[in-house]
C-alpha cells in the first residue's frame, strides 16, 4: 500500500541552527513528492516538489530536499533555520489517479525554534 | 487577491444540523479538491471535480455531497452532522501541466474549522 512516513512527530532547534526533517515512502513507481509548510491557522503552502531530473531540490525559503531512490526518502533541510520557520511540516507523495492529485501525506512534523 | 478561498473560516454547529462550506478559486485551475485533516492533523483527499465532473470519491459517508456549480467553485454540504465530522475541511486546487499528464502541484485555501457539538 502507498503510504508516506514521517518517523519525527515533534523537533525542536535553536535558531540558527540546522534541520532536516525526515520523510519516507512506501510506493510502487517512480513517486512525485512534495513538501507543504502549515502555519498555525493557514492552509498548506508548497515548499518544494520533486517530479524527475537533479535529486537535489530547491524551495522557497531556504528549503532544500533531497529524493534518494535506494532509501525511499524525501528529507527536507535547511542549514540555518528562522523563529519564522516554526510551523507544520508534511510531506507527500503524488500518485496520480488518472492524471489527478490524489496525494497521500504524512502525519506531518511539528517544528519549535527557539530563540 | 486570494487564490483559493474557503467560507466560512470557522463552523459550529448541533449534531444532526446540515451545513455547507464554499469554496472558489480564482487560479483559473481546472481541478478542485477537498481534503479533510482529521484533530492529528492526517489530511486525506474526500472529493475531487475537474470542469465540474466529479473524478475522485473516496470512502466518505454519502451525508457528504460535493457540488461544483463551475470550474471556479466547489462547495460540501453536509447532511446530519456528526461528532466525528469535526475537523478541518481544506479546498484546493490545481491544473493540469501540458504534455504531461499530470497536475500542478495543489494549491490550498486556508481551510474551514468545523465544530461539531
Amino acid at each position: 500500500a502507498q503510504s508516506v512516513t514521517q518517523p519525527d512527530i515533534h523537533i525542536t532547534v535553536s535558531e540558527g541552527a540546522s534541520l532536516e526533517l525526515r520523510c519516507n515512502y512506501s510506493y510502487g513507481a517512480t513517486p512525485y513528492l512534495f513538501w507543504y509548510v502549515q502555519s498555525p491557522g493557514q492552509g498548506l503552502q508548497l515548499l518544494l516538489k520533486y517530479f524527475s531530473g537533479d535529486t537535489l531540490v530547491q524551495g522557497i525559503k531556504g528549503f532544500e530536499a533531497e529524493f534518494k531512490r535506494s532509501q525511499s526518502s524525501f528529507n527536507l533541510r535547511k542549514p540555518s533555520v528562522h523563529w519564522s520557520d516554526a510551523a507544520e511540516y508534511f510531506c507527500a507523495v503524488g500518485p496520480f489517479s488518472g492524471g489527478y492529485n490524489k496525494l497521500i501525506f504524512g502525519a506531518g512534523t511539528r517544528l519549535a525554534v527557539h530563540p | 487577491d486570494t487564490a483559493v478561498s474557503q467560507t466560512p473560516k470557522y463552523l459550529v454547529t448541533q449534531m444532526g444540523n446540515d451545513k455547507s462550506i464554499k469554496c472558489e478559486q480564482n487560479l483559473g485551475h481546472d481541478t478542485m479538491y477537498w481534503y479533510k485533516q482529521d484533530s492529528k492533523k492526517f489530511l486525506k483527499i474526500m472529493f475531487s471535480y475537474n470542469n465540474k465532473e466529479l473524478i475522485i470519491n473516496e470512502t466518505v459517508p454519502n451525508r457528504f455531497s460535493p457540488k461544483s456549480p463551475d470550474k471556479a467553485h466547489l462547495n460540501l454540504h453536509i447532511n446530519s452532522l456528526e461528532l466525528g465530522d469535526s475537523a478541518v475541511y481544506f479546498c484546493a486546487s490545481s491544473q493540469p501541466l501540458p504534455g504531461t499528464g499530470y497536475n500542478s502541484p495543489l494549491h490550498f485555501g486556508n481551510g474551514t474549522r468545523l465544530t461539531v457539538t
